[in-house]
């Protein structure tokens, strides 16, 4: 099976940068993506990575090491709209899509 | 363009009735799967689907049965429903030859007493 980690809350201050990483172990790879969650809200997609190395998009990059089975996701200038759950989630070589528990972020003033 | 839509939104059952949880896609996707999400906690694969006629188990497929007609729909039936399968559901649906993201429902809040 899949085993996606990731950690469970982090908390910074508005302005700030957070990176929230995420290690997984699957059966083939065929793409990383990471998902941002609202409190009662459907996961809207953020980014996606296939390939080693950066994706930037506006104020989120998103970060891949498929040798180290390791991605990150980085959150600049942060504002308080951004507190919210950030899913790590993966394809595997079945195309089965896996998710981490998720992690928390709370942006305080 | 209406995307992935479940139906429905909110439902309440009785330990042992059953139902169906509809998910429907208008993009032609080929991918399609089923969520379940407890509270405070991620997204758990129950099923899910790579085309018509193709369906395979995820990792928590006890207690519910899928069936894949068409590439549009992928409905999610829970046949004797119980307090455990107290939860919201998210369907979502993928492109699998591109680097595109699944889309998912607006979901489908199901409480079991």
């Amino acid at each position: 099976g899949q085993n996606i980690d990731q950690p469970t809350e982090m908390t910074a201050t508005e302005g700030a940068i957070v990176q929230i990483n995420c290690t997984y172990q699957t059966s083939g790879f065929n793409g990383l993506f990471w998902y941002q969650q609202h409190a009662g809200e459907a996961p809207t997609f953020l980014s996606y990575n296939v390939l080693d190395g950066l994706e930037e998009k506006g104020r989120f990059s998103s970060f891949l090491s498929r040798s180290k089975g390791y991605s990150y996701l980085l959150l600049k200038e942060l504002q308080m709209k951004d507190s919210a759950s950030y899913l790590c989630a993966v394809r595997d070589g079945d195309y089965k899509l896996s998710f981490g528990a998720g992690t928390t972020v709370t942006v305080r003033a | 363009n209406a995307g992935v839509t479940q139906t429905p939104k909110f439902r309440i059952l009785k330990i042992g009735q059953s139902m169906t949880l509809q998910c429907t896609q208008d993009m032609n996707h080929n991918y399609m799967y089923w969520y379940r999400q407890d509270p405070g906690m991620g997204l758990k694969l129950i099923y899910y689907s790579v085309g018509a006629g193709i369906t395979d188990k995820g990792e928590v497929p006890n207690g519910y049965n899928v069936s894949r007609s068409t590439t549009e729909d992928f409905p999610l039936r829970l046949e004797l429903a119980a307090p455990s399968q107290t939860s919201v559901y998210f369907c979502a649906s993928s492109y699998s030859d591109t680097s595109t993201e699944a889309f998912f429902g607006q979901g489908t809040r199901l409480t079991v007493v």
